[in-house]
């Protein structure tokens, strides 16, 4: 089975200042048409998870372009341009290579 | 507006059995694969079952294989799971979840192949194992 690690556990961010976000999986999502089978999800507060990337750098439908993602193979990174209050809550990566597995979370909070 | 609504959720002993229910609207139900998918009290979100757009295909997480049992209903645009042998650590919000297909990228470049991501979530619905 392939185990998503995230990084770090707990991210406390200014408004305004940039934040960013590690997945690791312990094997490649790198799939043989070469597109990585990762994507990202937030969790806010009290609410359902929504989508925000796929296939690794592709943002979804109706998200902010301060939102971005990149990496390949078995690194991959969230990076959030410049931090609103809106965006607290908890961001999960998930590999959809070989059925589903979720990172552990990463918990974004204002400072 | 898509809208999933699930039901079914509640207290259980273990060892018992519920069935969950995900009644679906806004869009053509049969035409989309579903997920369900589970968050333990604090704890992150798990992948538990999923079911082709006919009913035909489904595929289990290890960790319920054998117990839990995904299956739809297209004519009343329902999704179900039935749950039996629970556990306790089956305790867990349980999420309907619509499944899209795209066939290109937003740049209008075509994909080599479908990918399918999760794109809707219900409000989830709870289920409690204990005695």
């Amino acid at each position: 089975d392939i185990v998503m690690t995230q990084s770090p556990f707990s991210l406390p961010v200014t408004p305004g200042e940039p934040a960013s976000i590690s997945c690791r999986s312990s094997q490649s999502l790198l799939h043989n048409n070469g597109y990585n089978y990762l994507d990202w999800y937030l969790q806010k507060p009290g609410k359902s998870p929504q989508l925000l990337i796929y296939l690794s750098s592709n943002r979804a439908s109706g998200v902010p372009d301060r939102f971005s993602g990149s990496g390949s193979g078995t690194d991959f990174t969230l990076k959030i341009s410049r931090v609103e209050a809106d965006d607290v809550g908890v961001y999960y990566c998930i590999q959809t290579l070989q059925a589903y597995t979720f990172g552990q979370g990463t918990k974004l909070e204002i400072k | 507006e898509v809208q999933l609504v699930e039901s079914g959720g509640g207290l259980v002993q273990p060892g018992g059995s519920l069935r969950l229910s995900c009644s679906a609207s806004g869009f053509t139900f049969s035409s989309y694969d579903m997920h369900w998918v589970r968050q333990a009290p604090g704890k992150g979100l798990e992948y538990v079952a999923a079911v082709s757009s006919d009913g035909g295909s489904t595929d289990y997480a290890d960790s319920v294989k054998g117990r839990f049992t995904i299956s739809r209903d297209n004519s009343k645009n329902t999704l179900h799971l039935q749950m039996s042998s629970l556990r306790a650590e089956d305790t867990a919000v349980y999420y309907c979840v619509k499944v899209k297909r795209i066939l290109e990228l937003p740049s209008g470049m075509p994909l080599p192949e479908d990918y399918y991501f999760m794109d809707v979530w219900g409000k989830g619905t709870a289920v409690t194992v204990s005695s």
